[in-house]
């Protein structure tokens, strides 16, 4: 069974420190995807970024920056330099092979970023 | 328009009645999901629809639960003799194609509260 694990419920950071959000994932597929989205108070889904599971390169985009390792099944995100605006709820999601994206979300993860 | 589109935003209903939830997918897009969020909770998958026939409905919970796409583009999720326990943030989201190359970009959702 596919499962995604996000162990950190709420993190609070003042703004500009870094912060990490943890993901775990279980899956028997030998090729998969894992995502992240964000939630903003206004409850739309927002795609922030997209991994197959034969790409372990890690990924920064501005202020963002993913690590994958496959060794420990893990996928986690970190904000450098965190803002007031980062404040929301993050999922960690993961698809399997079988042909079409139904995502397996995790639980979230609620930042809140303080002035 | 530009993106997923949901209606009605907020629904309230009384326990028994019949409800029924529209979403508009980005133009062009063949893939189209339901899912269902829990305060607290990530989003469940409940069905998908590739072109006008449901290719996955195993996360519908029950056969109260149905959801059509007469024309391959809108979709209705129709819930009938609604139970206080359906309250949720019903979300749509919809793909250019199938399988975790493509990602699902998801409307703002509609928050159903049944009283």
């Amino acid at each position: 069974a596919q499962k995604v694990t996000q162990a950190q419920t709420e993190i609070s950071v003042v703004e500009k420190e870094d912060v990490t959000l943890d993901c775990v994932y279980e899956t028997r597929d030998t090729t998969y995807y894992l995502f992240w989205y964000k939630q903003p108070p206004s409850g739309e889904l927002v795609f922030l970024i997209r991994r197959n599971s034969f790409d372990e390169q890690n990924e920064i985009s501005g202020r963002y920056s993913w690590n994958f390792q496959k060794s420990t099944s893990s996928f986690n995100f970190t904000i450098t330099a965190s803002q007031v605006v980062d404040s929301a709820v993050y999922f960690c999601a993961l698809t399997g092979s079988g042909g079409y994206n139904k995502l397996i979300f995790g639980a979230g993860t609620r930042l809140a970023v303080h002035p | 328009g530009a993106g997923v589109s949901q209606t009605p935003s907020n629904k309230v209903t009384e326990k028994g009645k019949y409800v029924e939830l529209r979403c508009d997918p980005i133009s062009g897009h063949t893939a189209l999901y339901w899912y269902r969020q829990s305060l607290g909770q990530g989003p469940e998958f409940l069905i998908y629809f590739q072109g006008t026939g449901a290719a996955d409905d195993s996360g519908l919970p029950n056969d109260r639960f149905f959801a059509v796409r007469p024309e391959g583009s809108v979709s209705t999720l129709k819930i009938q003799r609604t139970e206080r326990g359906d309250s949720a943030v019903y979300l749509c989201a919809s793909s250019p194609g199938t399988g975790g190359l493509y990602g699902a970009f998801f409307g703002q959702g509609t928050r159903l509260t049944v009283v």
